[in-house]
């Protein structure tokens, strides 16, 4: 157990639909990226937020969004979901800056059907 | 720009032989980190190593062990005596502060195949 948490393991939806995943770091981490790894490709940085602010974006699409909460758990919301949005998605997450690495959570599988 | 080059797309050999991945990194930053990550089938990352480009020291751990060249910007990565337990994708990736802010950036990875 890595200590970040990510709900659900798995999820199966329809395309157009709307779904939450959800990141708790690590105790006494403050920071919390998200990753895209669609079938067979490597790892795409989404987003990272720092003690509740955004503080970097990637290549994350419109029709995606992040928050993180006081209590520091963060929540990715995908809408409008397509077939290419089916992919593992990992939480990752950091004291501070992650220049020195970060704990990767199990990651969430989406399925759009 | 930084960016992970990991050339090798899929290696397979025989369980016993020893295997090494290559990594390439580019990056304008003179304090910079690098990892590697494993992927077993089941998905999750597994962390099994950091460097900081300040130590150029050579690492083993058991059957694996890294070779950092700055000289040639590479982070190789070597199994000796590889068992079917080995076979996952492996991610070779770099951290560091110019342009990237501290995120990770991943190579494509190597799909390795430990045939028994």
């Amino acid at each position: 157990d890595s200590g970040v948490t990510q709900t659900p393991k798995h999820l199966i939806t329809a395309t157009g639909q709307r779904v939450t995943l959800r990141c708790s770091p690590r105790s006494g981490d403050l920071s919390v990226y998200w990753y895209q790894q669609s079938l067979d490709q490597g790892l795409q940085f989404l987003i990272q937020y720092y003690n509740g602010e955004e503080r970097a974006k990637g290549n994350i699409l419109e029709r995606f969004s992040a928050q993180q909460f006081p209590d520091l758990h963060s929540e990715l919301n995908l809408s409008s979901l397509e077939l290419g949005d089916s992919a593992l998605y990992f939480c990752a997450s950091s004291v501070a800056e992650a220049l020195s690495g970060y704990t990767f959570g199990s990651g969430t599988r989406l399925t759009v059907v | 720009a930084q960016k992970v080059t990991q050339a090798q797309t899929e290696i397979s050999v025989v369980e016993k032989e020893d295997v090494t991945l290559d990594c390439v990194y580019e990056t304008r930053d003179t304090t910079y980190y690098l990892f590697w990550y494993k992927q077993p089938p089941s998905g999750e990352l597994v962390f099994l190593i950091r460097r900081n480009s300040f130590d150029e020291q050579n690492e083993i751990s058991g059957r694996y062990s890294w070779n950092f060249q700055k000289s040639t910007s590479s982070f190789n990565f070597t199994i000796t005596a590889s068992q079917v337990v080995d076979s996952a994708v492996y991610f070779c990736a770099l951290s560091d502060l110019l342009d990237s802010n501290y995120q990770l950036i991943w190579g494509a990875g190597t799909k390795l195949i430990i045939k028994p």
